[in-house]
């Protein structure tokens, strides 16, 4: 079965200090595999996302993760990080053929202080 | 494009009742997921709709159903609710590509269920 774990639940870090957000998949196929950010009481916004191709994807706000076959991994990076991109950040996997489905990570809390 | 709408915004209902969740997807896009989201549990795969056919559905009790309509919409219902059905509910739309692969799933911004 696919599964996703984010390693950390919560990452605290300074302003303009760099940040990495971990997260390993488990799937017997291949898949698509996305980082979704959720600011408080809104949904899901798109990051970055891995479908195929160059392993270093870059995606809005400075972000940018690295697909890792080998290690199961899709960490997410930014080199600086600001107040404003304190929020919960979902790790996700998208399986399936035809009709498919999207398994989420636990999530992890980024929390920017000043 | 007007992005992935979702009504209403918030409800409350009480134990028993019976609720109905609207999904409008993106213009052309003919896929439209629902997943629950709660503190304890997480984001969890609710089902999928294609064309009007339910093609995937998660591990949720028969009281979750949904249909989607031939113009892409689409509404899940949950039956006699109860308390832990209390979660935000978000409605996802993607766009299947003529050669059969698949791009981005947009997100609406849910709609939050209490159930009292």
């Amino acid at each position: 079965a696919q599964s996703v774990t984010q390693l950390d639940s919560q990452v605290p870090v300074f302003e303009e200090a760099p940040v990495e957000l971990r997260c390993n998949y488990s799937s017997s196929v291949s898949v698509y595999l996305f980082w979704y950010v959720q600011y408080p009481n809104q949904g899901l916004q798109l990051l970055l996302k891995y479908l195929s191709g160059s392993t270093l994807v870059k995606g809005i706000n400075g972000f940018e993760a690295e697909f890792n076959k080998s290690q199961t991994s899709f960490h997410l990076r930014k080199p600086s990080v600001h107040i404003s991109d304190t929020a919960e950040y979902f790790c996700a996997v998208r399986v399936g053929t035809g009709g498919f489905k999207t398994i989420f990570g636990a999530g992890t809390r980024l929390f920017v202080k000043a | 494009k007007a992005g992935v709408t979702q009504t209403p915004r918030y409800l409350i209902k009480t134990r028993g009742q019976q609720v109905t969740l609207s999904c409008s997807p993106i213009s052309g896009h003919r896929s439209v997921s629902w997943y629950q989201q709660t503190p304890g549990q997480g984001l969890q795969f609710l089902f999928e709709y294609f064309s009007e056919t339910q093609r995937n559905k998660g591990n949720f009790p028969g009281r979750f159903s949904g249909r989607q309509f031939s113009n892409s919409r689409s509404e899940m219902n949950v039956s006699t609710l109860e308390l832990g059905d209390s979660a935000l509910y978000l409605c996802a739309s993607l766009e299947m590509k003529g050669d059969g692969s698949t791009d981005t799933q947009y997100f609406g911004p849910g709609t939050r269920l209490t159930v009292l």
